[in-house]
């Protein structure tokens, strides 16, 4: 079975762009978490999309947004990019909710310039 | 979701049981403990959960203590390829919500 996948793998965008990036779930699984991880930060929770709704959301900024689509793929958007925002951001899914072992992706390196 | 203290950084000769631990003083009746890791420049990686007993699968094993306050990840034999940050969360299993907070982990060095 296929894992996770992300694209692109890397992306270098200046201030004030914008940024889509793509999470493709194993095949099965309803469940996309996306994360930011940064080296001051570490691993923090963005949002959850279950069933094309947003279950929950972390503690950021409006720019941040996020769908999912019926074949649960989901992509994840900032706005008005700023130099912070570099990071990995990683995407995680799984079939279900609350106790379900969760599938993290390699990652989408964004560099802010 | 109760809060987790770990050590930042831990040494393991290769061949050798690495055991990490991790507190977890406020945690509460019904809320799980889970591992994860993070080996370089990858995705974390699922390793195991338990509630209160103590659990083992293909990976590692997981001691909780009878007052469910701290626990203990034990890798049995380590390799160099269990180098990675190694993360415990807590967390309520209901709810409905799959959200981890992550904590700054511990780094797990295995050395030859």
């Amino acid at each position: 079975k296929a894992g996770v996948t992300q694209t692109p793998r890397y992306l270098i965008k200046t201030r004030g762009q914008q940024v889509t990036l793509s999470c493709s779930p194993i095949s099965g699984h309803r469940s996309v978490s996306w994360y930011q991880q940064t080296p001051g930060q570490g691993l923090q929770f963005l949002f959850e999309y279950f069933s094309e709704t947003q279950r929950n959301k972390g503690n950021f900024p409006g720019r941040f947004s996020g769908r999912q689509f019926s074949n649960s793929r989901s992509e994840m958007n900032v706005s008005t990019l700023e130099l912070g925002d570099s990071a990995l951001y990683l995407c995680a899914s799984s079939f279900g909710q609350g106790m379900d072992e969760q599938f993290f992706g390699p990652g989408t390196r964004l560099t802010v310039l | 979701d109760a809060k987790t203290t770990q050590p930042t950084s831990m040494d393991c000769a290769e061949g050798r049981a690495a055991n990490l631990p991790c507190n977890h003083s406020t945690i509460s009746g019904n809320e799980y403990v889970y591992w994860y890791r993070q080996i370089h420049s990858q995705g974390p990686q699922y390793i195991i959960h338990g509630l209160k007993n103590n659990e083992t699968n293909e990976m590692a094993s997981l001691i909780i203590t009878e007052d469910r306050k701290s626990s203990t990840l034990i890798l049995p034999h380590a390799t160099l390829r269990d180098t990675a940050v190694y993360y415990c969360i807590v967390r309520l299993p209901s709810g409905g919500y799959n959200k981890l907070i992550f904590g700054a982990g511990t780094r797990l060095a295995v050395h030859p």
